[in-house]
């Protein structure tokens, strides 16, 4: 079966950095996405990785290593603003998207 | 203001009941989906279409169907409502299926299914 792991719950100080992780069991492998989703709002894009290394993009940056199905989302110089949830996604073979069930970020001042 | 917008924002409905939920973008996008979120699950994809005209079956299908008439517009109706379809639906669009196309997410409906 396909499968997207990533910790339910991390927490943070502000003006820290931050890793959240995701690992991936898919049938084949078109690309992962991260998305930041707000309590109570819909999912926003953040950053998509096709091929291994390093996606920098402002305070956020996206990690991908293909052969060991892992990818990592850093984010540096928290602020209060980044509490929300982080989903990990991975498009599969038939280019249908397979989503991790989210990290809850917590920032504490 | 270009994007998607979903109608309605929440509804309860009486198990047995016909919905159908709303979703109009204006971005021309050819794909777009329906995907429904449950609380520990990840988002789970219910209908996609790819083009106006064509329909396919996502991951749970299943108490749903959808129509692409236009690009612009993407209803997803149940048939009879049952409890289990308590859930938060969100529409979404991108340019294509393929590749690294992001996803649009509308603001969602929250469906209660009593």
């Amino acid at each position: 079966g396909q499968n997207i792991d990533q910790p339910t719950e991390m927490t943070a100080t502000e003006g820290a950095i931050v890793q959240i992780n995701c690992t991936y069991q898919t049938s084949g492998f078109n690309g992962l996405f991260w998305y930041q989703q707000h309590a109570g709002e819909a999912p926003t894009f953040l950053s998509y990785n096709v091929l291994d290394g390093l996606e920098e993009k402002g305070r956020f940056s996206s990690f991908l290593s293909r052969s060991k199905g892992y990818s990592y989302l850093l984010l540096k110089e928290l602020q209060m603003k980044d509490s929300a949830s982080y989903l990990c996604a991975v498009m599969d073979s038939n280019y249908q998207l397979i989503w991790g069930a989210g990290t809850k970020l917590i920032i504490k001042p | 203001i270009a994007g998607i917008t979903q109608a309605p924002t929440s509804q309860i409905l009486a198990a047995g009941r016909r919905m159908t939920l709303r979703c109009t973008q204006d971005m021309r996008h050819n794909a777009m989906y329906w995907y429904r979120q449950d609380l520990g699950l990840g988002l789970r994809l219910i209908h996609y279409s790819n083009t106006a005209g064509t329909t396919g079956k996502g991951e749970v299908p299943d108490g749903y169907s959808v129509s692409r008439a236009n690009t612009d517009d993407f209803p997803l109706t149940l048939a009879s409502a049952v409890p289990s379809q308590t859930s938060v639906y969100f529409c979404a669009s991108s340019d294509s299926l393929a590749g690294g196309n992001e996803q649009f997410f509308g603001p969602g409906t929250r469906l209660t299914v009593l």
